[in-house]
């Protein structure tokens, strides 16, 4: 079964801060997915890649950044974190349109 | 404008009843998924349908592309049915997620 692994589980930083979330998936997706998960505003897409070195804009992505630097690989980068970007965030992958979404088990950030 | 839109918002279920539950979508598209979270857990792809009805297991989906609606018909409940369902389309811009129906399931 395909495996989509987040790290880290749990991050604390502070305002002003940089932090970088990890995503991992072993199936070769091409897609993969970074959301964030809000009461109030269910799950919204932050950024997106078809493969390697490909991103795309999704619905909420002031503050942040993404690398897909392998098939394999997909980061989140916050590089001026805000108490806003408080969230928990999952990853994503999938090989394409009506394919299985593997969701990895989120990581929860908390920026005082 | 949230593009998918799912009711109810939530549901009380005593263990055995049946349930319905609702998406509506504001594009045309047979990419329709539907997902389950517990609080705080990952999700979990339940059925991929797009189009007519699909089952698996004590799930069945229908989706109206023309109607630009999908259900889940969750037959027989059990407590372990307790959760989030979220339904979601997938188009250009990426699977976009509606916020839900949180399903309780009491014995």
């Amino acid at each position: 079964e395909a495996a989509v692994t987040q790290s880290p589980r749990n991050k604390v930083t502070v305002t002003g801060g940089n932090v970088t979330l990890s995503c991992r998936q072993t199936n070769s997706h091409n897609y993969m997915y970074w959301y964030r998960q809000d009461t109030g505003h269910g799950l919204r897409l932050i950024h997106y890649s078809y493969g390697a070195g490909n991103l795309q804009i999704g619905d909420v992505p002031d503050g942040y950044k993404a690398t897909r630097t392998t098939q394999e690989d997909f980061f989140l980068l916050l590089e001026l974190a805000s108490p806003s970007q408080t969230s928990l965030y999952f990853c994503a992958s999938h090989q394409g349109a009506g394919t299985e979404v593997f969701f990895g088990k989120g990581t929860r950030l908390t920026v005082v | 404008e949230q593009q998918v839109q799912q009711s109810p918002a939530s549901l009380v279920l005593q263990e055995a009843e049946n349930a319905e539950l609702q998406c509506s979508f504001s594009i045309f598209t047979n990419q329709v998924q539907w997902f389950y979270q517990r609080p705080g857990g990952r999700l979990v792809s339940l059925l991929y349908n797009p189009s007519g009805t699909k089952q698996s297991g004590r799930l069945t989906s229908t989706t109206v592309i023309k109607e630009r609606r999908s259900s889940l018909h969750i037959s027989s409940s059990q407590i372990t049915d307790s959760g989030t369902y979220l339904c979601a389309i997938d188009y250009a811009q990426g699977l976009t997620f509606g916020l839900g129906t949180r399903v309780s399931v009491f014995p």
